[in-house]
């Protein structure tokens, strides 16, 4: 069963940093590029962004929101999805989702979600 | 960016009821075009890609059609379980974009 578990959510002032996790089981971790999506309370779904596979140099693409603020990276040894978010803003504050591309290109499973809350 | 805009926002249908939930994108994404169901505190669940492709396990009440531009979900008999909000979302190219969202209510 694939299970996608996100972790490191919290309360974090504007202008600071946090690293959100996402550790993955129930499938070959290695084999697949993985998104982070986030849902602002009462919003709708905005795509913050990708990280491809080892076979695509682990490249990256990101929503202009968050590009040059958030990093994604992953340790296919570990099963573990990362995002790393700096210069937070109040905007960033949201339920935050790891999801897996599936073979054919489209988001197959979702984690549950952390939520990340910015506020002083 | 490609925006994609659903009708409507919002609906209120009966138990039995054929839904029908529209998606347009502005421009077009041939059919890399899927469907997400969500419920209220819950993450979203994956029902549809490649525009009529059910993801396994997903009941065949549900379906969809369209490319290019124009999208439809359909629920043929509402159920219950299925009164939640709808999103779509187009793969075609970066920045992944979704709708705003329809939601399904009681009536």
């Amino acid at each position: 069963e694939v299970q996608l578990v996100e972790s490191g959510g919290g309360l974090v002032q504007p202008g600071g940093s946090l690293r959100l996790s996402c550790a993955a089981s129930g499938f070959t971790f290695s084999d697949h590029y993985m998104d982070w999506v986030r849902q602002a309370p009462g919003k709708g779904l905005e795509w913050v962004g990708r990280i491809r596979k080892k076979a695509n140099s682990y490249t990256t693409e990101y929503a202009a929101s968050v590009k040059g603020r958030f990093s994604i990276s992953r340790d296919d040894s570990k099963n573990s999805l990362y995002l790393q978010m700096n210069s937070l803003k109040t905007e960033d504050t949201a339920v935050y989702y790891c999801a897996r591309r599936g073979s054919t290109g489209e988001i197959d499973y979702w984690g549950q979600g952390t939520l990340v809350t910015v506020s002083s | 960016d490609i925006q994609m805009t659903q009708s409507p926002s919002s609906l209120s249908a009966s138990v039995g009821d054929r839904v029908t939930i529209t998606c347009r994108a502005s421009q077009g994404i041939t059919n890399y075009l899927a469907w997400f169901q969500q419920k209220p505190g819950k993450a979203p669940k994956s029902l549809i890609y490649a525009a009529s492709s059910l993801q396994s396990g997903v009941p065949s009440k549900f379906s969809g059609s369209g490319s290019g531009t124009d999208f439809t979900l359909t629920i043929s008999s509402l159920q219950p379980e299925d009164f939640a909000t709808y999103y779509c979302q187009q793969y075609n190219s970066y920045p992944l974009t979704f709708g705003g969202g329809t939601k399904v209510e009681i009536k």
